[in-house]
Protein backbone atom coordinates (compact mmCIF):
# COMPACT_ATOMS: atom_id res chain seq x y z
CA UNK A 1 0.00 0.00 0.00
CA UNK A 2 1.07 3.81 -0.13
CA UNK A 3 3.33 4.99 2.58
CA UNK A 4 5.49 8.02 3.32
CA UNK A 5 8.42 8.23 5.29
CA UNK A 6 9.45 11.34 7.20
CA UNK A 7 12.73 11.86 8.91
CA UNK A 8 12.11 11.89 12.88
CA UNK A 9 12.54 15.52 14.98
CA UNK A 10 12.57 17.29 16.51
CA UNK A 11 14.47 19.19 14.55
CA UNK A 12 16.10 22.32 16.48
CA UNK A 13 17.58 25.38 14.66
CA UNK A 14 18.35 28.67 15.17
CA UNK A 15 16.54 31.37 13.52
CA UNK A 16 17.74 32.40 10.00
CA UNK A 17 19.10 28.57 9.46
CA UNK A 18 18.35 26.61 6.67
CA UNK A 19 15.39 23.97 6.60
CA UNK A 20 15.64 20.68 4.96
CA UNK A 21 13.00 18.28 6.21
CA UNK A 22 12.95 14.68 4.14
CA UNK A 23 10.55 13.04 2.73
CA UNK A 24 10.31 9.92 0.21
CA UNK A 25 7.01 8.06 -0.56
CA UNK A 26 5.55 4.82 -2.05
CA UNK A 27 2.50 4.80 -4.09
CA UNK A 28 1.10 2.33 -6.97
CA UNK A 29 -0.28 4.85 -9.13
CA UNK A 30 0.47 9.04 -9.56
CA UNK A 31 0.38 10.62 -5.99
CA UNK A 32 -0.43 14.30 -5.34
CA UNK A 33 2.02 15.21 -2.72
CA UNK A 34 1.35 17.72 -0.19
CA UNK A 35 3.32 19.52 2.90
CA UNK A 36 0.91 20.43 5.70
CA UNK A 37 1.61 22.58 8.81
CA UNK A 38 0.05 21.96 12.18
CA UNK A 39 0.49 24.88 14.95
CA UNK A 40 0.47 23.66 18.62
CA UNK A 41 -3.36 23.76 19.45
CA UNK A 42 -4.72 24.14 15.91
CA UNK A 43 -5.68 21.88 12.75
CA UNK A 44 -3.57 21.29 9.82
CA UNK A 45 -2.98 23.73 7.42
CA UNK A 46 -2.06 23.44 3.74
CA UNK A 47 1.28 24.83 2.94
CA UNK A 48 2.04 23.30 -0.43
CA UNK A 49 1.23 20.89 -2.96
CA UNK A 50 2.41 19.49 -6.50
CA UNK A 51 0.35 17.59 -8.75
CA UNK A 52 3.25 15.72 -10.87
CA UNK A 53 6.49 15.11 -11.72
CA UNK A 54 8.82 18.39 -11.64
CA UNK A 55 6.35 20.25 -10.25
CA UNK A 56 7.43 23.00 -7.40
CA UNK A 57 5.47 23.64 -4.66
CA UNK A 58 5.77 26.83 -2.83
CA UNK A 59 4.37 29.13 -0.54
CA UNK A 60 5.76 31.22 2.53
CA UNK A 61 9.06 31.47 1.57
CA UNK A 62 8.65 27.13 1.60
CA UNK A 63 9.42 24.71 -1.40
CA UNK A 64 9.37 21.18 -2.45
CA UNK A 65 9.92 19.38 -5.53
CA UNK A 66 8.42 16.56 -6.47
CA UNK A 67 10.86 14.06 -7.78
CA UNK A 68 9.64 10.73 -9.20
CA UNK A 69 12.90 9.11 -10.03
CA UNK A 70 13.74 9.17 -5.99
CA UNK A 71 10.05 8.93 -4.88
CA UNK A 72 10.93 12.11 -2.64
CA UNK A 73 9.37 15.73 -1.71
CA UNK A 74 11.80 16.97 0.50
CA UNK A 75 11.03 20.60 2.00
CA UNK A 76 13.33 23.62 2.41
CA UNK A 77 13.05 26.92 3.46
CA UNK A 78 16.47 29.61 3.53
CA UNK A 79 15.85 30.97 6.27
CA UNK A 80 13.25 30.22 9.20
CA UNK A 81 11.47 32.20 11.93
CA UNK A 82 10.51 31.51 15.52
CA UNK A 83 7.31 31.68 13.64
CA UNK A 84 7.93 28.49 12.03
CA UNK A 85 7.78 26.24 14.99
CA UNK A 86 5.40 23.46 14.20
CA UNK A 87 4.92 20.09 12.97
CA UNK A 88 4.95 19.17 9.57
CA UNK A 89 3.99 16.41 7.96
CA UNK A 90 4.03 15.03 4.10
CA UNK A 91 1.24 13.43 2.75
CA UNK A 92 0.46 11.85 -0.92
CA UNK A 93 -3.11 11.36 -2.24
CA UNK A 94 -4.06 8.25 -4.36
CA UNK A 95 -7.13 7.08 -5.70
CA UNK A 96 -9.11 4.71 -3.74
CA UNK A 97 -11.18 2.16 -4.26
CA UNK A 98 -14.01 4.72 -3.62
CA UNK A 99 -12.73 6.76 -6.05
CA UNK A 100 -11.70 9.13 -3.41
CA UNK A 101 -8.31 11.05 -3.33
CA UNK A 102 -7.51 9.81 0.66
CA UNK A 103 -4.24 11.26 1.97
CA UNK A 104 -1.50 8.95 3.24
CA UNK A 105 0.35 10.98 6.29
CA UNK A 106 4.04 10.30 7.08
CA UNK A 107 4.70 10.50 11.26
CA UNK A 108 5.35 14.09 11.20
CA UNK A 109 8.42 16.31 11.93
CA UNK A 110 8.78 18.98 14.72
CA UNK A 111 10.98 21.69 13.71
CA UNK A 112 11.77 24.21 16.46
CA UNK A 113 13.78 27.71 15.67
CA UNK A 114 14.89 29.26 18.49
CA UNK A 115 16.61 32.94 19.00
CA UNK B 1 -16.09 31.67 4.13
CA UNK B 2 -15.29 30.48 7.57
CA UNK B 3 -13.25 26.85 6.84
CA UNK B 4 -14.42 23.42 8.06
CA UNK B 5 -15.56 23.51 11.73
CA UNK B 6 -16.04 20.67 14.08
CA UNK B 7 -17.87 20.71 17.57
CA UNK B 8 -17.37 19.49 20.19
CA UNK B 9 -13.39 20.62 20.20
CA UNK B 10 -12.81 18.35 23.23
CA UNK B 11 -15.13 15.11 24.60
CA UNK B 12 -13.85 13.17 27.99
CA UNK B 13 -16.21 10.42 28.09
CA UNK B 14 -16.25 7.02 30.04
CA UNK B 15 -15.36 4.03 28.65
CA UNK B 16 -18.51 1.94 27.33
CA UNK B 17 -20.38 5.05 26.76
CA UNK B 18 -21.29 6.39 22.69
CA UNK B 19 -20.23 10.21 21.90
CA UNK B 20 -20.70 11.72 18.22
CA UNK B 21 -19.06 14.46 16.81
CA UNK B 22 -19.43 17.24 14.04
CA UNK B 23 -18.27 18.46 11.43
CA UNK B 24 -19.59 20.99 9.01
CA UNK B 25 -17.50 21.61 5.79
CA UNK B 26 -16.84 24.71 3.81
CA UNK B 27 -19.90 25.48 1.78
CA UNK B 28 -20.51 23.69 -1.10
CA UNK B 29 -17.69 21.38 -1.17
CA UNK B 30 -18.87 18.22 -2.26
CA UNK B 31 -16.25 15.82 -0.68
CA UNK B 32 -16.11 14.95 2.93
CA UNK B 33 -12.82 13.24 4.90
CA UNK B 34 -12.56 11.94 8.27
CA UNK B 35 -9.09 10.83 9.66
CA UNK B 36 -7.72 10.23 13.10
CA UNK B 37 -4.68 11.38 14.21
CA UNK B 38 -3.16 9.32 17.85
CA UNK B 39 0.14 11.18 19.94
CA UNK B 40 2.72 11.73 17.90
CA UNK B 41 1.40 9.88 14.26
CA UNK B 42 -0.06 11.49 11.06
CA UNK B 43 -3.71 11.06 10.74
CA UNK B 44 -5.51 8.07 9.15
CA UNK B 45 -7.95 8.03 6.80
CA UNK B 46 -11.31 6.64 7.85
CA UNK B 47 -13.69 7.52 5.78
CA UNK B 48 -15.07 9.60 2.98
CA UNK B 49 -18.26 10.90 1.53
CA UNK B 50 -19.09 12.67 -1.72
CA UNK B 51 -22.27 14.25 -1.41
CA UNK B 52 -24.65 12.19 0.91
CA UNK B 53 -22.87 8.54 -0.13
CA UNK B 54 -20.78 6.92 1.82
CA UNK B 55 -17.91 5.53 -0.53
CA UNK B 56 -15.38 4.10 1.17
CA UNK B 57 -14.51 2.98 4.93
CA UNK B 58 -10.96 2.29 6.03
CA UNK B 59 -10.80 -1.07 8.08
CA UNK B 60 -10.03 1.15 10.88
CA UNK B 61 -13.40 1.79 11.22
CA UNK B 62 -14.89 -1.19 13.37
CA UNK B 63 -18.61 -1.85 13.89
CA UNK B 64 -18.40 0.69 17.07
CA UNK B 65 -18.07 3.70 14.47
CA UNK B 66 -20.56 4.91 12.00
CA UNK B 67 -20.72 8.11 9.76
CA UNK B 68 -23.64 9.90 7.70
CA UNK B 69 -23.63 12.91 5.44
CA UNK B 70 -27.22 13.78 5.72
CA UNK B 71 -28.28 15.97 2.85
CA UNK B 72 -24.40 16.19 1.87
CA UNK B 73 -24.40 19.10 4.04
CA UNK B 74 -22.48 18.50 7.77
CA UNK B 75 -21.42 15.01 8.97
CA UNK B 76 -21.67 12.98 11.98
CA UNK B 77 -19.39 10.37 13.20
CA UNK B 78 -20.87 8.48 15.75
CA UNK B 79 -18.78 6.01 18.03
CA UNK B 80 -20.74 3.28 20.31
CA UNK B 81 -19.24 1.61 23.47
CA UNK B 82 -16.31 3.49 23.26
CA UNK B 83 -13.02 2.23 24.39
CA UNK B 84 -9.78 3.10 25.39
CA UNK B 85 -8.17 2.90 22.29
CA UNK B 86 -10.04 5.16 20.33
CA UNK B 87 -8.78 8.33 22.31
CA UNK B 88 -7.43 10.11 19.78
CA UNK B 89 -7.98 13.44 17.53
CA UNK B 90 -10.62 13.11 14.82
CA UNK B 91 -10.33 15.11 11.82
CA UNK B 92 -12.38 16.63 9.58
CA UNK B 93 -11.65 17.74 6.04
CA UNK B 94 -13.61 18.62 2.97
CA UNK B 95 -12.69 19.65 -0.64
CA UNK B 96 -14.18 20.85 -3.79
CA UNK B 97 -13.74 17.71 -6.65
CA UNK B 98 -14.51 19.02 -9.95
CA UNK B 99 -13.37 15.39 -11.45
CA UNK B 100 -9.41 15.74 -11.85
CA UNK B 101 -6.54 15.24 -9.50
CA UNK B 102 -6.45 19.13 -8.42
CA UNK B 103 -8.17 18.29 -5.00
CA UNK B 104 -7.16 19.62 -1.73
CA UNK B 105 -8.30 18.91 1.31
CA UNK B 106 -9.17 21.41 4.05
CA UNK B 107 -8.98 20.23 7.67
CA UNK B 108 -11.09 21.05 11.15
CA UNK B 109 -9.52 22.18 13.69
CA UNK B 110 -10.53 18.42 15.08
CA UNK B 111 -12.37 17.18 18.59
CA UNK B 112 -10.07 15.26 20.78
CA UNK B 113 -11.23 12.65 22.40
CA UNK B 114 -10.50 10.55 26.12
CA UNK B 115 -11.55 7.81 27.16
CA UNK B 116 -11.68 7.27 30.71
Amino acid sequence: GDSVTQMEGPVTLSEEAFLTINCTYTATGYPSLFWYVQYPGEGLQLLLKATKADDKGSNKGFEATYRKETTSFHLEKGSVQVSDSAVYFCALSDQGTGGGNKLTFGTGTQLKVEL
Amino acid sequence: DTGVSQDPRHKITKRGQNVTFRCDPISEHNRLYWYRQTLGQGPEFLTYFQNEAQLEKSRLLSDRFSAERPKGSFSTLEIQRTEQGDSAMYLCASSAFTGTFQETQYFGPGTRLLVL
